[in-house]
């Protein structure tokens, strides 16, 4: 069970829209629509951003949205904000009922 | 708003048994799985497993050998137990509730705990 792979860094300035992926196989991303996405600010625990693909928990603005095609999913970030900057994280239900998460992005807002 | 808090021993030396366990501060258990997932210094996030209320319990298979889960609804408790650590298991361990439904998220987190590995 490999982690997603997701690229290191992202940025983008005020405003912007920034893109990050997460690539997986047919057996978990691929195989299943349940991709979340988690931000995790610097000494914070993780707050659930996107789930099912492209759902939004209550309270999460939607310049955040989620999509997939294959077995890569991505998060876009509409609009952004200082407060956006932080690492983020995919998550993918998997085969034998477990889970994998991505190998995490962090997000700089220039 | 449900709140969870994580607690546990801080320290534990190389090749003993690391316990944890995480309170719930309200609201029924019964309907929900809960996780355990941990972040080594400086690293990503790595879920460690699941449990219900119902007895059912998956784990992550590269420490399925090692880990138990259990949850006590009386106590508003899950607990976490992994043997024969190491210092790979140096971590901030943190537990979570899914989300309501089939939708496999991690919906609330608690703030963590750190479990250091050293003699």
């Amino acid at each position: 069970q490999s982690a997603l792979t997701q690229p290191p860094s992202a940025s983008g300035s005020p405003g912007q829209s920034v893109t990050i992926s997460c690539t997986g196989t047919s057996s978990d991303v691929g195989g299943y629509n349940y991709v979340s996405w988690y931000q995790q600010h610097p000494d914070k625990a993780p707050k659930l951003m996107i789930y099912e693909v492209t759902q939004r928990p209550s309270g999460v603005p939607d310049r955040f949205s989620g999509s997939k095609s294959g077995n890569t999913a991505s998060l876009t970030v509409s609009g952004l904000q200082a407060e956006d900057e932080a690492t983020y994280y995919c998550s993918s239900y998997a085969s034998s009922n477990s889970y994998v998460f991505g190998t995490g992005t962090k997000v700089t807002v220039l | 708003q449900v709140q969870l808090q994580e607690s546990g021993p801080g320290l534990v030396k190389p090749s003993e048994t690391l316990s944890l366990t995480c309170s719930v501060s309200s609201g029924s258990m019964n309907s929900y799985y809960w996780s355990w997932i941990r972040q080594p210094p400086g690293q990503g996030l790595e879920w460690i497993g699941y449990t219900h209320y119902s007895g059912s319990a998956e784990y992550n298979p590269s420490l399925k050998s090692r880990v138990t889960m259990s949850l006590d609804t009386w106590k508003k408790e899950i607990s976490l137990t992994l043997s024969s650590v190491t210092a790979a298991d140096t971590a901030l361990y943190y537990c979570a509730r899914h989300k309501a439904g089939a939708s496999n998220a991690f919906e609330i987190w608690g703030p963590g705990t750190v479990v250091t590995v050293s003699s």
